[in-house]
């Protein structure tokens, strides 16, 4: 099992619309996690990060934690063509120190 | 420039022969990590830093690659005897807390 799945998409919204992005873990201990946004050819961006259950919200994205079902999301409100790219989901070990990540669902905004 | 450098950006090499990638990580960063990224993937965890100290390193494709951080500021990445499957972008990234990624090495194995 790895340590980080994502559905690969592609997902395609429409300009305007919520963009919905998912992420199941497996190390139980790990404590924070993060999505990151790359797009074609560039190195991943850090987009945002949260370490505790609930709702985290920064502009249009939003951060879903629950830890007991080991599920994190991440919403786009207001979806924008720039807004395409593929988006990773990362998680931090128990310990802390290593970062993996999922293979990214690729994101398509119609105008 | 104050973000991760990485050098060469792209590289081109025959069958067999070695390379050897550079990393600056952001300057009060302690902690520098080396992931492999290909086509439609997410980035691979190889080895990590802290300092000039390498704790994690059985990730580590084969024995063909190697990894150095021998002042504890930039590090290094060889691939022995490059094969066409080593062909990938490879990334470096420093943290504190969150990783910030340089634009990452292109290798091409022909």
């Amino acid at each position: 099992q790895k340590e980080v799945e994502q559905n690969s998409g592609p997902l395609s919204v429409p300009e305007g619309a919520i963009a919905s992005l998912n992420c199941t873990y497996s190390d139980r201990g790990s404590q924070s996690f993060f999505w990151y946004r790359q797009y074609s050819g560039k190195s991943p961006e850090l987009i945002m990060f949260i370490y505790s259950n609930g709702d985290k919200e920064d502009g249009r994205f939003t951060a879903q934690l629950n830890k007991a079902s080991q599920y994190v999301s991440l919403l786009i409100r207001d979806s924008q063509p720039s807004d395409s790219a593929t988006y990773l989901c990362a998680v931090n070990t128990d310990t802390g120190n290593q970062f993996y990540f999922g293979t990214g669902t690729s994101l398509t905004v119609i105008p | 420039d104050t973000g991760v450098s990485q050098n060469p950006r792209h590289k081109i090499t025959k069958r067999g022969q070695n390379v050897t990638f550079r990393c600056d990580p952001i300057s009060e960063h302690n902690r520098l990590y080396w992931y492999r990224q290909t086509l439609g993937q997410g980035p691979e965890f190889l080895t990590y830093f802290q300092n000039e100290a390498q704790l994690e390193k059985s990730r580590l494709l084969s024995d063909r690659f190697s990894a150095e951080r021998p002042k504890g500021s930039f590090s290094t990445l060889e691939i022995q005897r490059t094969e066409q499957g080593d062909s990938a972008m490879y990334l470096c990234a420093s943290d504190v807390g969150e990783l910030f990624f340089g634009e990452g090495s292109r290798l091409t194995v022909l």
